[in-house]
């Protein structure tokens, strides 16, 4: 079956605009993943979601950061007034329920001007 | 320091030799997840365990809760395996919340 795909692979943007990044899980799954990887790091987590609702959003570097998962399946994550220190492969993933095996999307590369 | 530490950074081998690598962590957890990303960053979960040990099929997964630590072992080495390997602990309490390590980079050559 389909794995997670995110949307758009690639985000070229200027500093100070907004721009949003996509995400569609695997069909069933309850639980979705948001990290952030910078070049040569490991990934970093940003927030996850039971349901439609946000369990832990305590990895949002600030209040730029947003993210929505309003019928429980495809999440967006929005990032207002981008800077260049956002630049980094932002990823998905997605578990049959949390505390399970996660299934990482391939990434969207962002990276601010 | 951080919460989650990976040895070796990088790592080279032959075709067919043994691999460990190792990740030390300093916070309670509930569970430690073993990950593959090749280059070009797709990443495939290869264990999540809490105790124990776990095999598929050339890798094997140990972990030691008192010791805060565990290994990723792979037998007979193949190219196919060279990739980036990271580890990631769920701490403890009331959250699904992943603290990866910077990973280990690995390169087998035929």
């Amino acid at each position: 079956g389909a794995g997670v795909s995110q949307t758009p692979s690639n985000k070229v943007t200027e500093k100070g605009k907004y721009v949003e990044l996509r995400c569609d899980p695997i069909s069933g799954h309850t639980a979705l993943y948001w990290y952030r990887q910078s070049l040569g790091q490991g990934p970093e987590f940003l927030i996850y979601f039971q349901g439609t609702g946000a369990a832990d959003d305590s990895g949002l570097p600030n209040d730029r950061f947003f993210a929505v998962r309003p019928e429980g399946s495809v999440s967006t994550l929005k990032i207002q007034r981008t800077e260049r220190g956002d630049s980094a492969v932002y990823l998905c993933a997605s578990s049959l329920i949390s505390y399970n095996e996660q299934f990482f999307g391939p990434g969207t590369r962002l990276t601010v001007l | 320091k951080n919460e989650v530490e990976q040895s070796p950074q990088n790592l080279t081998a032959q075709e067919g030799e043994f691999i460990t690598i190792n990740c030390s962590y300093s916070v309670g957890i509930s569970a430690l997840h073993w990950l593959q990303q090749h280059p070009g960053g797709g990443i495939v979960s290869l264990f999540m365990l809490s105790s124990g040990k776990k095999k598929h099929g050339r890798l094997i997964a140990t972990i030691n809760i008192q010791e805060k630590h565990s290994s990723l072992h792979i037998t007979a080495s193949h190219p196919r395996d060279s990739a980036v390997y990271i580890c990631a602990v769920r701490s403890g309490g009331n959250t699904d919340k992943l603290i990866f390590g910077t990973g280990t980079r690995l390169q087998v050559f035929p």
